[in-house]
Formats: structure tokens, sequence, C-alpha cells
């Protein structure tokens, strides 16, 4: 079965760059959820989006934004890149948003290691 | 707002023998409960979930959980494990009308031969 798929694997970003993540949900999947994973650390959520709508914030630092577009895929955009910010950066799709009772499971892509220099 | 706590951040054991993840949560609201799996330099993959009914969850690769709401718990265990259950298992809970998953600290399994 198809899984969600993320862009580029691996990056490898200096100090005060900018990165641009990408999301491909699982097909007829309109939910998309962005987590960031610290070396050693859970998970933390950092925003989601349900039909192009920010549906859902977290703990996203301001120099981060986020969108999905018309064929569901999302973009995580991080600017003035901090040592901080390097990180396992996670996408999960749904079916409907999970608070709204449309899905009740999250699936989750496999990530993008971002290393910040 | 919810918290899950894993108990233990490792488990060494042997190849063949059983083993139990500890998992506790709070919330003063009604969640749901999910572990999932990190193998090395991988995603993350749903192992089970708990939604309502049975409080015994039957997962993938033999795993099961079972939920205790009197103890705020949902325990993952494997009766035999294999040197490929090697990983890191996050237990998460989410508001059943939330979006935000929140995970425990990881619990890393280290099967030995």
């Amino acid at each position: 079965a198809a899984g969600v798929i993320q862009s580029p694997r691996h990056l490898i970003k200096e100090k005060r760059e900018t990165a641009t993540l990408k999301c491909y949900p699982i097909p007829r999947h309109d939910t998309v959820y962005w987590y960031q994973q610290g070396p050693g650390q859970d998970p933390q959520f950092l925003i989601s989006f349900y039909e192009k709508m920010q549906s859902d914030k977290g703990s996203i630092p301001d120099r981060f934004s986020a969108q999905q577009f018309s064929d569901y895929h999302s973009e995580l955009n991080m600017s003035s890149l901090e040592l901080g910010d390097s990180a396992l950066y996670f996408c999960a799709s749904s079916y409907g948003l999970t608070s709204g009772g449309g899905a009740d499971t999250q699936y989750f892509g496999p990530g993008t290691r971002l290393t910040v220099l | 707002a919810q918290s899950v706590t894993q108990l233990d951040s490792q488990v060494p054991v042997f190849e063949e023998a059983p083993v139990e993840l500890r998992c506790n949560y709070s919330s003063s609201v009604s969640v749901y409960l999910f572990w999932y799996v990190q193998y090395p330099n991988q995603g993350l993959q749903l192992l089970l979930k708990y939604l309502s009914g049975s409080t015994l969850v039957k997962g993938i690769n033999g795993f099961e959980a079972e939920f205790n709401k009197s103890q705020t718990s949902f325990h993952l265990r494997k009766p035999s494990v294999h040197i490929s259950d090697t990983a890191e298992y996050f237990c998460a809970v989410r508001e059943a009308a939330g979006n935000k998953l929140t995970f425990g600290g990881g619990t890393r399994v280290l099967v030995k031969p």
C-alpha cells in the first residue's frame, strides 16, 4: 500500500539559511500533520492542515511556516535556521481530521533528517 | 493537556523471552492510545491502538496491549521477542476530539541473541 512520502530524506543547511520540506500524504488522505523529533527526544507536534486550512497549531517557531496545497501535499518552510533546528521532521496523514471523528489514526512518513551546521 | 510517561528508557531482553513496555498517561478528558515503533533510521509505524471496546488490543508482529483506565496505563507486551524487534517504541495519546498526538519519551528495546 502507498505510504506517506517525504522529501528530501536528508538535508544539510548552514545557520541562517532556509529549508523547505515536502510531504505527500497517502492517496485520498486530506489531512497532514507535522512533528519534530530532536536527537534522543520524542516527537513534538508542530502543526496540522485539513482541506488546505490550518486546523491545529503546536510548538512551531515563528520562523517556520507551512501550507497545504490543492493536491493535499504540504510544505514546511523554515527560515533563519538555527543549530537547534537539527532534527527529524515527520509528516503524518489521515483521511479526515482526527479531531472531527473523521479518522482515528495518523500514518507517518519516513521523516526528513535536517542537519544545521 | 495530556502527558505520557514511559517508565523504562531502555529494556534489554534475550531472544525468545517475553517483554513488557510500560506506559502511563494523564489526561482530564477522554483519550485514545497508541503504540508506535521506530526501527533504526526509519519512520514511525503504528503497532496498535485503543479507541474503545475490549481493553485488550492485538497489534501487528505479535504485540498486544492492555488498557487499564483505573491505573491510566497502556502497557505493551510480546510473549516472545525476535532480534528484529530491536527498535524504539513510543506510547502516544490523543484527545478523542483532538489532532495532536502526545508521545512518551520512548523505550529502546535491545534484543540479544
